[in-house]
């Protein structure tokens, strides 16, 4: 078992929908997630981090964390051609400087 | 200071040879990291320095990979008898603190 498992995509939604994106890790005392964006041919981009269960949110994402499912979610309000990228979801544990990366899911959004 | 950055941008060696890669963080960034991305995967995590120290460093690394952060400020990433599996983008990456990190453009590595 990957210790972080996302659905490798391509995941394809039309222009103003809502993309939704998931993220399962294997170690329970992780305590730090992160949402990084990657473009194709250059490096990640932090867009949202979470750390306590429940929903975050900042502009049109929006972070979604579920400790006892070890489930994280990224939600992306009215998507955008320019949201077309790779996503990478991202752990650590706790009291440990190790962040983990999924392989990444790959999010194409048609105009 | 306009964020991370890394040096050289591309690298193409031949198996056997050293390389050696740099990385100057933000600069109010204590916390600096390597990582190593192959095409269709996720960073994988090589190495931690906090400030000077290095805290953490991969299982997954030989002794021929090995990092400094003299001073606490620019890092080294050195591959030593390089392999055609060495071939990768080595990202590195910094943070002030456990909110997330500012990553560097990379340094393409190419081993023929």
């Amino acid at each position: 078992q990957k210790e972080v498992e996302q659905n490798s995509g391509p995941l394809s939604v039309p222009e103003g929908a809502i993309a939704s994106l998931n993220c399962t890790y294997s170690d329970r005392g992780s305590q730090s997630f992160f949402w990084y964006r990657q473009y194709s041919g250059k490096s990640p981009e932090l867009i949202m981090s979470i750390y306590s269960n429940g929903d975050k949110e900042d502009g049109r994402f929006t972070a979604q964390l579920n400790k006892a499912s070890q489930y994280v979610s990224l939600l992306i309000r009215d998507s955008q051609p320019s949201d077309s990228a790779t996503y990478l979801c991202a752990v650590n544990r706790a009291g440990g400087f190790k962040t983990i990366f999924g392989a990444g899911t790959r999010l194409f959004v048609k105009a | 200071d306009t964020g991370v950055s890394q040096d050289p941008r591309h690298k193409i060696t031949k198996r056997g040879q050293n390389v050696t890669f740099r990385c100057d963080p933000i600069s109010e960034h204590n916390r600096l990291y390597w990582y190593r991305q192959t095409l269709g995967q996720g960073p994988e995590f090589l190495t931690y320095f906090q400030n000077e120290a290095q805290l953490e460093k991969s299982r997954l690394l030989s002794d021929r990979f090995s990092a400094e952060r003299p001073k606490g400020s620019f890092s080294t990433l050195e591959i030593q008898r390089t392999e055609q599996g060495d071939s990768a983008m080595y990202l590195c990456a910094s943070s002030l603190s456990a909110w997330g990190s500012v990553f560097g453009p990379g340094t393409r590595l190419t081993v023929t």
